[in-house]
């Protein structure tokens, strides 16, 4: 089956710009995180959904906002771009609580954004 | 507050040896463990996990990990390396008690050289 999908796989943008990255988790998958990853940072987790719920968010600024729609697709959201922005977004998504498999994370290949 | 720590950058090993890549972890409750592989421009990929039972645990390509609660440890092994296993390496944590599914805490990664 197809795995989580990322979309774009790379962008430039400017400061002060915003940028919206998506994300379609593997079919079945209702629960999906957003993590960046960065040289200096690692990997650090953003936030992470399940039903369109927020169930958890990481310690970054209020300019990074996510959703989740119904068909458990998700988007991440940058505002008002800084230059230490530039990272590789990661998303994973994975079956629901209590479901066989639920712990595993499913991570895409990730967007590649660069901050000017 | 969990955390994960990786205490080398690189580790190189020559093909058909023995390889360890470390891992300690501290989290407040009983850790879910995980091990993840990034190989360039790709996202992660899972090799295995410890939830409960046996402090051996046998993943995909041949890796395991030993779970050590004495020491807080949580290392990856394979026999033999292969020359393919090459990449970054990481090591993460999940306390089952935060809210939240997929917050995983991830440790800064070991880069695995196999030379031929």
């Amino acid at each position: 089956k197809a795995g989580v999908t990322q979309t774009p796989r790379y962008l430039i943008k400017t400061r002060g710009q915003q940028v919206t990255l998506s994300c379609s988790p593997i079919s079945g998958h209702r629960s999906v995180s957003w993590y960046q990853q960065t040289p200096g940072q690692g990997l650090q987790f953003l936030f992470e959904y399940f039903s369109e719920t927020q169930r958890n968010k990481g310690n970054f600024p209020g300019r990074f906002s996510g959703r989740q729609f119904s068909n458990s697709r998700s988007e991440m959201n940058v505002s008002t771009l800084e230059l230490g922005d530039s990272a590789l977004y990661l998303c994973a998504s994975s079956l629901a609580a209590r479901q066989v498999g639920a712990n595993v994370l499913t991570f895409g290949a990730g967007s590649r954004l660069t901050v000017l | 507050a969990q955390s994960v720590a990786q205490p080398e950058d690189q580790v190189n090993v020559a093909e058909g040896n023995p390889l360890t890549v470390k891992c300690t972890y501290s989290v407040s409750g009983n850790p879910y463990l995980f091990w993840y592989v990034q190989y360039p421009n790709r996202g992660l990929q899972f090799l295995l996990k410890y939830i409960t039972g046996d402090n051996l645990v046998k993943g995909s390509y041949g890796f395991e990990a030993e779970f050590n609660k004495s020491q807080t440890s949580f290392h990856l092994k394979k026999p033999s390396a292969l020359v393919s296993d090459s990449a970054l390496y990481f090591c993460a944590v999940r306390d089952p008690l935060n809210t939240g599914f997929q917050k995983l805490v991830f440790g800064t990664g070991t880069r695995l050289l196999v030379s031929p």
